[in-house]
């Protein structure tokens, strides 16, 4: 089974508008890490936000929210008053922390925001 | 976080050659990881490079294609050995610092194009 499953290859938004990004994971582990990161055009991968298996709020930075639903396993990501420079492929990502550093990557959401 | 340093940003090669990346990290880190992005696909682990130690690969990754070295803790090398078309990829180079809530923070990447 997929450790991290995107099921939306790819969504428009406009610009201003929220939008939120799915993310849902396969773990048997307790302690775990969830992650979102940016890639742009330009191929950096650029670090957006964490939550961890046991915090009790959601994590927030900025404009980027997380969603963080524990018994149905997902993690969405929530971009609030998108701009055009939140173009870019978005991948979800998790560390079981039992098992070491491996991180497991999702196949990728491409947002689009639309003028 | 960390800076991490990454040569040569973008090249284009022959089938044939080699290839060597370099990743250069402002501050010592124990593990270094090797993706690999096909195009318009997710990361894919190829190794973790572990200072004064063998890299360790992943399934469907083979040493004498992609060797690497790691000769302290701020510095690494993958080499692209014996190209082929397939090999055109987006490399990128991680560090991790190691702790749960941390994530990883890459490279801009190595834009590899074979003719």
């Amino acid at each position: 089974a997929q450790k991290i499953t995107q099921t939306q290859p790819g969504m428009f938004v406009q610009e201003k508008e929220a939008v939120t990004l799915d993310c849902t994971y396969d773990t048997s582990d307790q302690s775990y890490g969830l992650f979102w990161y940016k890639q742009p055009s330009s191929g950096e991968m650029i670090f957006l936000i964490y939550q961890g298996s046991y915090d009790e709020q959601n994590a927030t930075e900025g404009r980027y929210s997380l969603n963080f639903q524990k018994a149905r396993k997902s993690a969405n990501l929530v971009i609030s008053a998108s701009q055009l420079g939140d173009s870019a492929m978005y991948f979800c990502a998790m560390r079981e922390n039992l098992i070491g550093n491996q991180f497991y990557f999702g196949t990728g959401t491409s947002l689009t925001v639309i003028p | 976080s960390a800076v991490i340093s990454q040569k040569p940003s973008r090249d284009i090669c022959q089938r044939g050659t080699s290839l060597t990346i370099q990743c250069q990290v402002d501050s010592q880190v124990t593990m270094m990881f090797w993706y690999r992005q096909q195009p318009g696909q997710s990361l894919t682990l190829i190794a973790t490079a572990n200072q004064g130690s063998e890299a360790t690969y992943e399934s469907g990754f083979v040493i004498d294609k992609f060797p690497i070295s790691r000769p302290n803790l701020t510095f690494s090398t993958l080499t692209v050995s014996n190209m082929s078309p397939e090999d055109s990829s987006i490399y990128l180079c991680s560090v991790s610092a190691g702790t749960d809530n941390q994530p990883q923070h890459f490279g801009d990447g190595t834009r590899l194009s074979i003719l």
